[in-house]
């Protein structure tokens, strides 16, 4: 079965200064999507942004980047400029390309909180 | 605008109740989902669906049930045998398909058990 660990519960960041988030993910599986989302304390989930397995280019979405590393199953997120509503929780998520009882489920790890400082 | 709606945001009751809480989507999605998350576990599959009449048990489904009799709706029931039932509830939609298509979230609601 696949796994998601985000080893870092909680983390720290200057305003306008550079984060990065951890998330690591066990599978045997070589076509997959992964996702990171923010929980902002509204606790509303919003997708921040998708990597494909198959596409060796990082996704970037403005201020936000990953560095996905294959073949050591590593998936950070980078935070470019922190700014104050960036504060939240954020989960890396991994969804299998392949069915699972007629449909795709998602694979969530327990989150890092992200707090940043003024 | 299209969206997934959760009611209520706040819920209460006593202990030996069944509750039901309430899920509805307007993006014609195919696949709904349901989840708990506990501070410190992360979002934990109580059930989803894929289709209208059918359903299949996620990782946490004893003490739950589900029903899917429209497309649009899909209410979980933390019944009484839910032996900690008080816990922040997602539901979620997506598209089918093998693209990459992310999950989009209700804003929750909070169950509280006393």
């Amino acid at each position: 079965a696949q796994t998601v660990t985000q080893s870092q519960p909680e983390m720290s960041v200057q305003e306008a200064e550079t984060v990065t988030l951890s998330c690591t993910y066990d599978t045997s599986e070589s076509d997959y999507y992964l996702f990171w989302y923010k929980q902002p304390p509204s606790r509303q989930m919003i997708l921040v942004i998708r990597q494909e397995a198959y596409k060796q280019q990082n996704a970037t979405e403005n201020r936000f980047s990953v560095n996905f590393q294959k073949a050591a199953k590593s998936f950070s997120l980078k935070i470019s400029d922190s700014q104050l509503g960036d504060a939240a929780m954020y989960f890396c998520a991994y969804r299998s390309a392949r069915r699972t009882s007629g449909t795709y489920k998602y694979i969530f790890g327990t989150g890092t909180r992200l707090k940043v400082l003024a | 605008d299209g969206g997934i709606t959760q009611s209520p945001k706040y819920l209460f009751r006593k202990e030996g109740q069944n509750v039901t809480l309430s899920c509805e989507q307007n993006l014609n999605h195919d696949a709904m989902y349901w989840y708990r998350q506990d501070p410190g576990q992360g979002l934990r599959l109580i059930y989803y669906s894929q289709i209208v009449n059918d359903f299949q048990k996620g990782d946490i489904a004893e003490g739950y049930s589900v029903s899917r009799e429209k497309k649009e709706s899909f209410p979980l029931t933390v019944t009484s045998a839910q032996k900690n039932p008080t816990a922040f509830y997602l539901c979620a939609s997506s598209m089918s398909g093998r693209a990459p298509y992310e999950q989009y979230f209700g804003p929750g609601t909070r169950l509280t058990v006393t």
